[in-house]
């Protein structure tokens, strides 16, 4: 079964920080893999996705997930923290022509 | 370009109460999906459509719930005798069929059963 899993529910860094938010995956089939955003009483947003082209995805926001296959990870990374950036992380993924399944998300904490 | 528009974004209703969500996709997207979100939780995923067919239903999706997309374009939600633990937020999205699964969300219809 295909599955997708964030380590971590909450995160918490100080603003200038390295974000690492991570997520493994779990599929018999070359996935693909999105990283969403959601802030408070609203729907998901894309921050990027990895469709099988460079392994490296550079998204919104200064995010950018990079995949390891051998690894099954899609980890999300962003090199300096802003306050903007608090919100609610959620891991996805597909084979392409089945609905997206996500994980539990992860909850990121900006400190000043 | 109007992007995911569902309503009404919030809807409080009595316990036994039916209540019933619309959601308009993205015009040109033929597929369209139901996701629930709970507090602290990721969506889980209910349904989806492409055109007018139901192709897919979870287990989640109980007999209580029904969903319709009648002409392809717009899609309703119902829920029949609502329970407090239908209590939840309701996600439409939308996808073109050939597309590589990303999905463009709606801003969410929120049920809360008293």
């Amino acid at each position: 079964a295909q599955s997708v899993t964030q380590l971590g529910s909450h995160v918490s860094v100080s603003e200038g920080a390295l974000v690492l938010l991570r997520c493994n995956y779990s599929s018999s089939v070359p996935p693909y893999l999105f990283w969403y955003v959601q802030y408070p009483n609203q729907g998901l947003q894309l921050l990027l996705k990895y469709t099988s082209a460079a392994t490296l995805v550079k998204g919104i926001n200064g995010f950018e997930a990079e995949f390891k296959k051998s690894e099954t990870s899609f980890h999300l990374t962003k090199p300096s923290a802003h306050m903007s950036d608090a919100a609610e992380y959620f891991c996805g993924f597909s084979s392409g022509n089945t609905p997206l399944v996500f994980g539990k998300g992860t909850r990121l904490s900006v400190i000043a | 370009d109007t992007g995911v528009s569902q309503n009404p974004r919030h809807k409080i209703t009595k316990r036994g109460q039916n209540v019933t969500f619309r959601c308009d996709p993205i015009s040109e997207h033929n597929r369209l999906y139901w996701y629930r979100q709970t507090l602290g939780q990721g969506p889980e995923f209910l349904t989806y459509f492409q055109n007018e067919a139901q192709l897919e239903k979870s287990r989640l999706l109980s007999d209580r719930f029904s969903a319709e997309r009648p002409k392809g374009s717009f899609s309703t939600l119902e829920i029949q005798r609502t329970e407090q633990g239908d209590s939840a937020m309701y996600l439409c999205a939308s996808s073109l069929t050939l597309g590589n699964g990303e999905l463009f969300f709606g801003e969410g219809s929120r049920l809360t059963v008293l």
